[in-house]
This record gives structure tokens, sequence and C-alpha cells, in this order.
């Protein structure tokens, strides 16, 4: 069955760097592009963006123009977020998905 | 970028009990391709988001049929057909008609 299946739960502090996995099973990972979204704490959904899985071409919500990086391991079917620079209003849960699937979600702490 | 406005913000329901959901967007959401993309989520507690209703009024495989969507151009609904305790959580709709992606602001149902 399709999977996505992201990283564990990270805490920061302001200014480090955090990069979060998204492996993929149970299809081929470059016939859908992989959003992520971020959801602050008690909040809701806020897309942040998605990136080509065929041609690893990254697209950013204005929101997330910057500090954030959608990257790609083809190879082992793996999407990732990387966020430099950590302010405390990153400080949420990160979820990658597929068109109809979801990922179980990052949560990111950022506390010095 | 394209606003979705979910109503109610909460809804409480008895077992049993049929609901609607209404979800309105600030612009049509049918695509030049001829199809519509809004879709409805589910967000249980402590858990991501999972699709339940796609382009409209498509189930998503291994939802329940008491969850049906219906709509056109700016106006939506999800409907639950005899609420079940498993139904508790915040449902979304999301649009990816028009880029950015966007999601409403969620509707909580309680059960009672």
């Amino acid at each position: 069955q399709i999977q996505l299946v992201q990283s564990g739960p990270e805490l920061k502090k302001p200014g480090e760097s955090v990069k979060i996995s998204c492996k993929a099973s149970g299809y081929t990972f470059t016939n859908y592009g992989m959003y992520w979204v971020k959801q602050a704490p008690g909040q809701g959904l806020q897309y942040m963006g998605w990136i080509n899985t065929e041609t690893g071409k990254p697209t950013y919500a204005d929101d997330f123009k910057g500090r954030f990086v959608f990257f790609l391991e083809t190879s082992a079917s793996t999407a990732y977020l990387q966020i430099n620079n950590l302010k405390n209003e990153d400080m949420a849960t990160y979820f990658c998905a597929s068109p109809h699937h979801w990922g179980q979600g990052v949560m990111v702490t950022v506390s010095s | 970028d394209v606003v979705l406005t979910q109503t109610p913000p909460t809804l409480s329901a008895t077992i049993g009990q049929s609901v609607s959901i209404s979800c309105r967007s600030s612009q049509s959401l049918l695509d030049s391709d001829g199809d519509t993309y809004l879709n409805w989520l589910l967000q249980r507690p402590g858990q991501s988001p999972q699709l339940l209703i796609y382009s409209v009024s498509n189930l998503e495989s291994g939802v329940p049929n008491r969850f049906s969507g219906s709509g056109s151009e700016t106006d939506f609904t999800l409907k639950i057909s005899g609420v079940e305790a498993e139904d508790l959580g915040v449902y979304y709709c999301m649009q990816a008609t028009h880029a950015p992606l966007t999601f409403g602001s969620g509707t909580k149902l309680e059960i009672k």
C-alpha cells in the first residue's frame, strides 16, 4: 500500500538548520509531485509549495521563499524539506503529501 | 490567492445525526480541463490529514460511503449521513485548481 513515512521530531535552536525526510513507498515516486504543508500549533493547514518529482523543480509559496528548500533523492524515493536559519515562528508540524496520501508529520521545536 | 470560507467553524452532532459543512470559494474552481479540484480532508486529533473526497464528489478508496461531496463553481458541501464516533476531528476543504493551493480554515466536528 502507498505510504509516506517522515523522519522523527526535531529540537533545534534559533539560527540552526533542520532537514526533514519523506520516504515514499507503494508507488512509482516520479508519478506524482510531492507537496509540503505546515501546521503551526493549534492552527490550520498552510501550503508551502511542491516539488516536481520527475524534474526536481521546486515551487515555493510566497511565504516560504528564501529559507526553505525542497529537494529529492530519487533513487531512494525520498523527498526532503530543509529549513535554514530557523526562527521561532517555524515551530510547527510539517507534512509531506502526494495527491492522495499524507505523511505522519514531523514536529519541529525551536527553542533556545 | 483563492480564499476558501468554511462554515460552520464548529459543529456538534449526536451519533447517527446527518450534518453538512459548506465551503465557498472566492472564485470558480472549474479548471480549463473541465475538472474541479476541490477536495475534502479529515484530520483526527493527533493525526495527519486524510483525503475523504476528491474532485468535489469522488470518494477516496477506503472511505465510508456515509461521506459525500457535492457542489460546483464556488459552492461546495460535504455531507456526513449518520455521524459515527470516529468522525470527530477537523474537516478542511482544499482547492488545487488555482496556484497556490489553498485550504479552508477548518470545521471542527464534536460528538455530543
